[in-house]
């Protein structure tokens, strides 16, 4: 199926810093997920990117659909303590006998030092 | 607007035992899924389902996993017997169109 390269794979920083996350893949998405896990909970969508080259901001995160539509990226700008966690991204196809089907990362775990 | 319900929240079981799991999703989402998340790794999707019909189970291992969703409503996923290598979250979600919108999970352990 599907693959889904998400990296870095963990991040520690300071308190204050941004952070860039990204996810890339060989197959060509139709949209572009990223959620956010907390410890014992189920992720929780942040960003939907629907088309190529969209740049979408949600507060300190901003998420951008790759031109090429095989890649997506995050960014948080100035990480707060609460920021930590593990970042999800998901490719979905939304055409054709594809249509529905979703991939997720491995998921980009973020610690942040007060 | 309520979440994704799902129970129990853990559950420790031996090998060779069965165990089921409940999901309830948003009012109003036809499509409802089960994934299995091991940990350190994503979501990987078992089964989903359009109101009561399956979609795609292909990820499913049916000899020993089943999964219901009687009147399109609520969802119920079941493993007999369970092996070590189930132990894992059971996530449910459930959607109106792309965005999957996830429960708590369920954290099983197998001993």
């Amino acid at each position: 199926g599907q693959q889904l390269n998400q990296s870095p794979q963990s991040m520690f920083i300071q308190e204050g810093e941004d952070v860039s996350m990204n996810c890339t893949s060989s197959s060509i998405f139709n949209t572009w997920l990223w959620y956010k896990q907390d410890p014992g909970e189920g992720p929780v969508l942040l960003i939907a990117l629907y088309k190529a080259g969209e740049l979408t901001s949600n507060g300190r995160l901003t998420a951008q659909f790759g031109i090429t539509r095989k890649d997506s990226f995050l960014n948080i700008s100035a990480s707060i303590p609460s920021d930590v966690g593990i970042y999800f991204c998901a490719g979905l196809f939304s055409r054709n006998t594809n249509a529905g089907k979703s991939t997720f990362g491995d998921g980009t775990t973020l610690t942040v030092k007060p | 607007e309520a979440g994704v319900a799902q129970s129990p929240r853990y559950k420790i079981i031996e090998k060779r035992q069965s165990v089921a799991f409940w999901c309830n999703p948003i009012s109003g989402h036809a499509t409802l899924y089960w994934y299995q998340q091991i940990l350190g790794q994503g979501p990987k999707l078992l089964i989903q389902f359009q109101n009561n019909g399956v979609v795609d189970d292909s990820q499913l291992p049916k000899d020993r996993f089943s999964a219901e969703r009687l009147k399109g409503v609520d969802s119920t996923l079941k493993i007999q017997p369970a092996k070590l290598e189930d132990s894992a979250v059971y996530l449910c979600a459930s959607s109106l169109a792309l965005v999957r919108f996830f429960g708590p999970g369920t954290r099983l352990t197998v001993l």
